[in-house]
C-alpha cells in the first residue's frame, strides 16, 4: 500500500550524542521526501527534504540520507542538542499531492 | 511575513454538530492543503486547494467538505461529527513551482463530545 513506515517512535540520547531516524516507503511514492519537527502545540515545520536524484543531503547539525534500492531514507541529528527535542515525522508523496506521513518518533536530549 | 495563519485555536463540539475551521496561506502561497492529525499520530491527508477548486482528496468521507477563496485563504467544513473527529486539524500552504514544500499553521485543535 501507499505507507510510510518510522522507527523508532521513541528515541532518547544524551546530549552530545548522534540521532537517527529511519523511514521505508512502498514503490509508488514520488521523489521527494521531506522531514519535519513539531514541537508542542505547533504545527510540523520543514527541517530538511530530499529528492531521489540525490543521495544524502546536509544542512548544519541535520543530513538525511536515501537509498532507492532498499526504499528507506534516514535522518541524522548529530551533536544533538536539548532544544533538539521533538516529535519528528517522515514523509513522502503519492499521487502527487498526497502527501504522507510516518506516525513519528518522539525525540529527547537529556542534557 | 506572515506565516500559515488558521483560526479558531481550539473549539469544542458536540456530535451531530457542524463546524468550520478557516486557514490563512503563507504571503505568495497559493494552494492549501488540509490535514487531521490524530493524537500520537502523523498528520493524515483530507484535500487540498488550489484555484478555488478541490485538486485532490484523501481518504475521508464527504463529511469533509471545503472551499478556497478568491485571496487564496481557505476554511475546511465538517458535517455531522463524530466523536472520532476529534484531532488537531492542520493547514497547510505552498507554491505550484515548489509545490511539494509545505508550510503548517499551528493548527486548530478540535474537541467532539
Amino acid at each position: 500500500g501507499e505507507n510510510v513506515e518510522q522507527h523508532p517512535s521513541t528515541l532518547s540520547v544524551q546530549e552530545g550524542d548522534s540521532a537517527v531516524i529511519k523511514c521505508t516507503y512502498s514503490d509508488s511514492a514520488s521523489n521527494y521526501f521531506p522531514w519535519y519537527k513539531q514541537e508542542l502545540g505547533k504545527g510540523p515545520q520543514l527541517i530538511i527534504d530530499i529528492r531521489s536524484n540525490v543521495g544524502e543531503k546536509k544542512d548544519q547539525r541535520i543530513a538525511v540520507t536515501l537509498n532507492k534500492t532498499a526504499k528507506h531514507f534516514s535522518l541524522h541529528i548529530t551533536e544533538t542538542q536539548p532544544e533538539d527535542s521533538a516529535v519528528y515525522f517522515c514523509a513522502a508523496t503519492y499521487n502527487n499531492n498526497d502527501m504522507r506521513f510516518g506516525a513519528g518518533t518522539r525525540l529527547t536530549v537529556k542534557p | 511575513d506572515a506565516g500559515v495563519t488558521q483560526s479558531p485555536t481550539h473549539l469544542i463540539k458536540t456530535r451531530g454538530q457542524q463546524v468550520t475551521l478557516r486557514c490563512s496561506p503563507k504571503s505568495g502561497h497559493d494552494t492549501v492543503s488540509w490535514y487531521q492529525q490524530a493524537l500520537g499520530q502523523g498528520p493524515q491527508f483530507i484535500f487540498q486547494y488550489y484555484e478555488e477548486e478541490e485538486r485532490q482528496r484523501g481518504n475521508f468521507p464527504d463529511r469533509f467538505s471545503g472551499h478556497q477563496f478568491p485571496n487564496y485563504s481557505s476554511e475546511l467544513n465538517v458535517n455531522a461529527l463524530l466523536l472520532g473527529d476529534s484531532a488537531l486539524y492542520l493547514c497547510a500552504s505552498s507554491f505550484p513551482s515548489t509545490d511539494e514544500k509545505l508550510f503548517f499553521g499551528s493548527g486548530t485543535q478540535l474537541s467532539v463530545l
